[in-house]
């Protein structure tokens, strides 16, 4: 069974800092996801990682897939209030299944 | 162009009923995907429909079954329904034919089992 680990589990910090959202697995994965959800609605597709050590940026959001393909990181710059919402790596491991991380839930504080 | 759609948006059964929850995929899509997801938590993969069938399963009872239509939409079902089957169930879809294909997800259809 392929699990993944997100922290911290809760984040509440101040407009303008920074801050690190991490996604961990001993299971290898041939993509990641990153995804953002807010309340009542669906997960919105972030980034796509494929490729060990690829680093991909959406103006302040970095995204990280380690170089063996177990882990990611994202992190966000000058966080705004907008940023607010529930984090949400996914690995995909062949045929599409997609297991979820356990989430990160981030409030931005105005 | 529509992105993936669900139906009903909202739906409050008892215990022990049986609830039908729709999907249309995304435009150009064939493969669908369920999750269930809890409150605060990220969603558990139910099964995945292709080609009419069943392709996965996750670790969910048989109470839960599914059917995928010529048009590739979708129907989740669930039998004898519990409390604890309260969640977000969400559809999500993609190319089939595609290894590493992104899924797109719709909106969800919130059940609530009293």
């Amino acid at each position: 069974t392929q699990l993944l680990e997100q922290s911290p589990q809760f984040l509440s910090i101040q407009e303008g800092e920074n801050l690190t959202v991490y996604c961990n697995s001993s299971s290898v994965f041939s993509s990641l996801q990153w995804y953002r959800q807010e309340p009542g609605e669906g997960p919105v597709l972030l980034v796509t990682v494929v490729t060990g050590g690829e680093v991909k940026k959406l103006k302040r959001l970095t995204f990280q897939f380690g170089d063996a393909r177990k882990d990611s990181s994202l992190h966000i710059t000058a966080a705004q209030p907008g940023d607010t919402g529930l984090y949400l790596c996914a690995g995909s491991g062949g045929y599409q299944k997609v297991t979820f991380g356990t989430g990160t839930k981030l409030q931005v504080i105005p | 162009d529509a992105g993936v759609t669900q139906s009903p948006t909202h739906l409050i059964k008892t215990r022990g009923q049986q609830v039908t929850l729709r999907c249309s995929p995304k435009s150009g899509h064939d493969t669908v995907s369920w999750y269930q997801q809890a409150l605060g938590q990220g969603p558990q993969f139910i099964f995945q429909y292709y080609e009419e069938e069943e392709r996965q399963r996750g670790n969910f009872p048989d109470r839960f079954s599914g059917h995928q239509f010529p048009n590739y939409s979708s129907e989740l079902n669930v039998n004898a329904l519990l409390l604890g089957d309260s969640a977000l169930y969400l559809c999500a879809s993609s190319s089939g034919s595609v290894v590493r294909e992104t899924q797109y997800f719709g909106p969800g259809t919130r059940l609530l089992v009293l």
